[in-house]
């Protein structure tokens, strides 16, 4: 299958500072990626919709000027949690979807830890 | 607007038998898809199967299989001869046919599996 790649892994910030997590299709062209936030035990949470070349789509609740989304090009999406704050602690996952296709790739997540 | 319920927050099997994971669906479209997903204690979301709404017939791989019943909206999924890699949470979720379409996921089901 198609190979999503997520960076960083793991990433601890302090309070007040900005933290950006890549999200790159390696070996396809994502028209689409999405972000999602997973608290422990729980389910994965739609954050946004980034398409390229468009500004991304929110879902409702989702502070758009705190978690900023930028998809320049078919093969890499940013997300950057700006003025982090402890609750913005969580488990960042990204996925893709391919021109054709309609199955999502899911990256292997990011774990932020904000101090 | 679609909606996953995933009924089993916990499950449990022994080695080489069999268990199924359930999960309802409510959804206005006519066309969509249903998949399972995995996720192991990496994190990493991995596609167990999909189900296109449209095809009768179940969908099926390897040790995996689902019980697609469209008039119910049910689709559960049943894992033959567990293994102890099979150990994860199991994620149900929804997408309506179309380009850039989310998926919506169910609160996912925790699957054990003992020697």
């Amino acid at each position: 299958g198609a190979v999503v790649s997520q960076h960083p892994s793991r990433v601890i910030c302090k309070s007040g500072t900005s933290v950006k997590i890549e999200c790159r299709s390696l070996d396809f062209q994502a028209t689409t990626m999405f972000w999602y936030r997973q608290f422990p035990k729980k389910s994965l949470m739609l954050m946004a919709t980034s398409n390229e070349g468009s500004k991304a789509t929110y879902e409702q609740g989702v502070e758009k000027d705190k978690f900023l989304i930028n998809h320049a090009s078919l093969t890499l999406s940013t997300l950057t949690v700006t003025s982090a704050h402890p609750e913005d602690s969580s488990f960042y996952i990204c996925s893709a979807l391919g021109q054709a296709d309609t199955e999502a790739f899911f990256g292997q997540g990011t774990r932020l830890t904000v101090v | 607007a679609q909606t996953v319920t995933q009924s089993q927050p916990e499950m449990s099997v022994q080695e080489a038998e069999t268990v199924t994971l359930s999960c309802t669906y409510d959804t206005s479209e006519s066309d969509y898809y249903l998949f399972w997903y995995k996720q192991p204690p990496s994190r990493q979301m991995i596609l167990v199967i999909r189900q296109e709404a449209y095809k009768q017939q179940n969908a099926t791989e390897n040790r995996f299989s689902v019980n697609f019943q469209k008039a119910a909206k049910s689709f559960s999924l049943k894992i033959s001869d567990s293994q102890l890699g099979d150990a994860a949470m199991y994620f149900c979720a929804c997408q309506r046919s179309g380009t850039a379409s989310k998926l919506t996921f169910g609160t996912g089901t925790r699957l054990q599996v003992t020697l």
